[in-house]
């Protein structure tokens, strides 16, 4: 398995302003990856962060909205830029962990946001 | 389009009983597929993952059924306690990419 410390656990952020969240897994990961939950919704993919390599963002999430580091392969950071109400969800980092035919994926405690 | 799907939004559930959650998907490319606990305010917690070419996978309490034809899965827990209580997302993956996650369904168990 894998522990994922994730921080801050949530914060309350004026709008127009950015924010960064950290996630720190206890042990090395090639697959890191960023989720979103807005309210009363599922998860929902945000970007894959691969060390070495520039984020792959999916369908509606771009680069400069929701800038990704991934010095290291037990660190990375998302950031939520210039921020609005609408941003305000729970975020999440998750890693792969593939063992023979099986996956397992192991998640952060999530950050919940809010946007004022 | 949703490519994985959990009807119920809710179920109940007396204790001790067999629960019974369900998944459909529609992407055949997905080769696996995962099933989370989450409680408010926390990140979802792993429960037990099957591989597509796999049908069965036990892990104490927790058992994932996976037909692929019918493309439907489902996580039996037996018997069920009152600390089961909580939202259960199915997920599935497929290579590298990241995980596509139902809607999730509310569990309650009743004494």
């Amino acid at each position: 398995s894998a522990v994922i410390s994730q921080k801050p656990s949530r914060d309350i952020c004026q709008r127009g302003t950015s924010l960064t969240i950290q996630c720190q897994v206890d042990s090395q990961v090639t697959m890191m990856f960023w989720y979103r939950q807005q309210p009363g919704q599922s998860l929902t993919l945000i970007a894959t962060a691969n060390q070495g390599s520039e984020a792959t963002y999916e369908s509606g999430f771009v680069i400069d909205k929701f800038p990704i580091s991934r010095p290291n392969l037990t660190f990375s950071t998302l950031t939520v830029s210039n921020m609005s109400p609408e941003d305000s969800s729970i975020y999440l980092c998750s890693v792969h962990i593939r063992t023979g035919v099986l996956t397992e994926a192991f998640f952060g405690q999530g950050t919940r946001l809010t946007v004022v | 389009d949703q490519q994985v799907k959990q009807n119920s939004p809710s179920l109940s559930v007396q204790e001790g009983r067999i629960s019974i959650l369900n998944c459909d998907y529609t992407n055949s490319m997905f080769d696996y597929f995962l099933w989370y606990k989450k409680y408010p305010a926390e990140g979802p917690t792993f429960l037990i993952s099957i591989s597509s070419i796999k049908d069965k996978n036990e892990d104490g309490r927790f058992t994932v059924f996976l037909n692929k034809s019918a493309k439907h899965l489902s996580l039996h827990i037996v018997p069920s306690q009152p600390g089961d209580s909580a939202v259960y997302f199915c997920a599935a993956g497929g290579g590298a990419d990241g995980l596509t996650f139902g809607k999730g369904t509310h569990l309650i168990i009743q004494p």
